[in-house]
């Protein structure tokens, strides 16, 4: 089983503030996800990284994917209330050479405090 | 167009019963992944389905889980003998195309085993 590690698993903040989280594995991933997750909803795909090195923007967030493709960073600049949720990285892992299934981190709860 | 549905939204049953899980992927989808979660944590993939193929189940528990995903109505996924440790939510999700792309996810259905 390939696993995902994210760091850190619990993160309180104040508004304003910036905040990175990774995650971590020593498997290679053809691509990587990242999603938030809100109570009692399902999560919401964020991005797709694919090649080793890439970095992509969305408003204040930045994901970045390792050069080897086995790590990933999401940095969130002056972070809002509005923030707080699960952070869940996911990648996909082959199965019968073919299938391929999302197999997902432990995720990070952020909490972003007014 | 409707996301994916899931119904229901909470089961509660006792020791020994049966759960039956209900999800009705997106349009158009023809890929349907079940995982679970306990609160706090990530998401385990259990399974993935196409219409009357089970192509990955190698996160489904050997005993009392099954999963079917018919060529007409929705997927199933089916608890049997409940115990207090299957208590957790169980999420569904549709693709359009095998792995790489996104993932759909439902709301979820939270079981609770008394």
């Amino acid at each position: 089983t390939q696993l995902l590690e994210q760091s850190p698993q619990f993160l309180s903040i104040q508004e304003g503030e910036n905040l990175t989280v990774y995650c971590n594995s020593s498997s290679v991933f053809s691509s990587l996800q990242w999603y938030r997750q809100e109570p009692g909803e399902g999560p919401v795909l964020l991005v797709t990284v694919v090649t080793g090195g890439e970095v992509k923007k969305l408003k204040r967030l930045t994901f970045q994917f390792g050069d080897a493709r086995k790590d990933s960073s999401l940095h969130i600049t002056a972070a809002q209330p509005g923030d707080t949720g699960l952070y869940l990285c996911a990648g996909y892992t082959f199965f019968s050479g073919s299938a391929r299934q999302l197999t997902f981190g432990s995720g990070t709860q952020l909490t972003v405090l007014p | 167009n409707a996301g994916v549905m899931q119904n229901p939204r909470h089961l509660v049953r006792r020791r020994g019963q049966e759960a039956r899980l209900r999800c009705s992927p997106m349009k158009g989808h023809s890929h349907v992944y079940w995982y679970r979660q306990l609160p706090e944590e990530g998401l385990k993939f259990m399974v993935y389905l196409q219409k009357e193929n089970i192509i990955d189940e190698s996160g489904m528990p050997k005993e009392r889980f099954s999963a079917e995903f018919p060529k007409e109505g929705p997927s199933i996924l089916r608890i049997q003998q409940v115990v207090r440790g299957d208590s957790a939510a169980y999420f569904c999700a549709s693709s359009p195309t095998t792995g790489a792309g996104e993932l759909f996810f439902g709301e979820g259905s939270r079981l609770t085993v008394l």
